[in-house]
């Protein structure tokens, strides 16, 4: 089983819609850490964010946002009013002790924004 | 502005020859760093932890022949790909953390094409 998934592959659309972007994972760990990484075209992985898994608040900053449940073992990343500079693969990962204290990543979604 | 850094950026050798990566961190004295490998339209899948002084940690299934990684010092990690052939064309990237908040920067990558 899939520890991190992301089961969106590809998502298109237009200027100034909202996208959610799902991930789902799993962990026996109490303690663990989920994080958002965008890497747009150039390839350059870009830090978004880190949640601990204490801290179930959603978070906003400028047109993102993160809604973290616990109870539904989910992390999902909102953009809102997209734009083309959007347009990026977007990488869940997860972080913890059951899997070595290493990154574990989603497959990714490839978002495309069209003008 | 970046953490990371990679150089080259891009190389193109022939088959046979061994190509050497630099990873830097910019801003952190890192006693460990992280290799990734990326296919085209894929995830990141580590490769090893690269561990200033001591020896690299290698992931299940990476020939640590193949792969030489050094970690001379707190700064700079090295991947040599040893003896290269067309199925190691990839995209390289590396990262270091920082053990508190446990967040992941990463390079810009190196895409290697051996022909």
């Amino acid at each position: 089983a899939q520890k991190v998934t992301q089961a969106q592959t590809e998502i298109s659309v237009v200027e100034k819609e909202d996208v959610t972007l799902d991930c789902v994972y799993e962990t026996r760990d109490t303690t663990y850490y989920l994080f958002w990484y965008k890497q747009p075209p150039s390839g350059e992985l870009v830090f978004l964010i880190r949640r601990n898994s204490f801290d179930e608040q959603n978070e906003i900053s400028g047109r993102y946002s993160w809604n973290f449940q616990k109870s539904t073992s989910s992390f999902n990343f909102t953009i809102t009013s997209s734009q083309v500079v959007d347009s990026a693969v977007y990488f869940c990962a997860l972080y913890g002790s059951e899997y070595g204290n290493k990154l574990v990543f989603g497959a990714g979604t490839i978002l495309r924004v069209k003008s | 502005g970046a953490v990371v850094s990679q150089h080259p950026s891009w190389v193109i050798c022939k088959s046979g020859t061994s190509v050497k990566i630099e990873c830097r961190s910019l801003d952190f004295q890192a006693t460990t760093m992280f290799w990734y490998r990326q296919f085209p339209k894929q995830s990141l899948m580590l490769m090893a932890t690269s561990n200033e002084g001591s020896k690299a940690t290698y992931e299940q299934g990476v020939e640590k022949d193949k792969f030489l990684i050094n970690h001379a010092s707190l700064t700079l990690s090295t991947l040599t790909v040893t003896s290269a052939h067309p199925e190691d064309s990839s995209f390289y990237i590396c990262s270091r953390g920082v053990p508190v908040p446990l967040t992941q920067y990463f390079g810009p990558g190196t895409r290697l094409t051996v022909l």
